[in-house]
């Protein structure tokens, strides 16, 4: 089946760029996700970008897609303390199962030191 | 305020008991879902519901049951056959229809209930 694979943690330093990356299978995924956990909280939708697309810029957040080696990235540019948290990666293929349904990677968590 | 809700925010339940957990949306979405998360992996889908009426397993159904009488409930309970129960549980909904897409496709959560087994 589909799966989607995150590295578990990732440390950096106040005001540093960050980047969070993501492999999936599904070479048919029709758009992917990134979300964000915070402690004790549901999943907040960042963004996320269709297949065809290289490319998404918002904000502060970068989202770049490698679609051959099916490689996925999110850049967060000048971190903060505030972006502490865990960080989903998720894929969506409506056409192979006519639903909605996500497939996500185990969550990277990201903490900002000071 | 459009969102959705999850109660209780804590719940203890003693081995052998069944619990339900709640969620409600008021967004007017076709599909609910259910996830569990445990620490370190990622979340583990329990059941769906596209519509009213009808839902479908998800990967981890087994010692769970959900019903879907109206849109914007989808309760699921936690029977006392699932063996380890312990967990964090979200709910999510999407708009969902045939024709897909991020607008329809997206799925936004709930706020999570945590449930321990004494």
């Amino acid at each position: 089946g589909e799966d989607v694979e995150q590295s578990l943690f990732l440390s950096v330093r106040e005001g540093d760029s960050s980047v969070i990356n993501c492999t999936y299978t599904d070479s048919s995924s029709t758009y992917l996700y990134w979300y964000k956990q915070e402690p004790g909280a549901g999943l907040q939708l960042l963004t996320y970008i269709f297949s065809n697309m290289d490319m998404k810029q918002d904000q502060r957040l970068t989202v770049l897609l490698n679609k051959k080696d099916k490689h996925l990235s999110l850049r967060i540019a000048d971190t903060q303390t505030g972006d502490s948290a865990i960080y989903f990666c998720a894929e969506t293929n409506r056409l192979a199962s006519n639903t909605g349904k996500l497939i996500f990677g185990q969550g990277t968590t990201l903490q900002v030191k000071p | 305020d459009g969102g959705i809700t999850q109660s209780p925010k804590y719940l203890f339940r003693k081995e052998g008991q069944n619990v339900t957990l709640s969620c409600e949306q008021n967004l007017n979405h076709d599909a609910m879902y259910w996830y569990r998360q445990d620490p370190g992996q990622g979340l583990r889908l329990i059941y769906y519901s596209q519509i009213v009426n009808d839902f479908q397993k998800g990967d981890i159904a087994e010692g769970y049951s959900v019903s879907r009488e109206k849109k914007e409930s989808f309760p699921l309970t936690v029977t006392s056959a699932q063996k380890n129960p312990t967990a964090f549980y979200l709910c999510a909904s999407s708009i969902d229809s045939t024709s897909g897409g991020p607008r329809t496709d997206t799925q936004y959560f709930g706020p999570g209930t945590r449930l321990t087994v004494l």
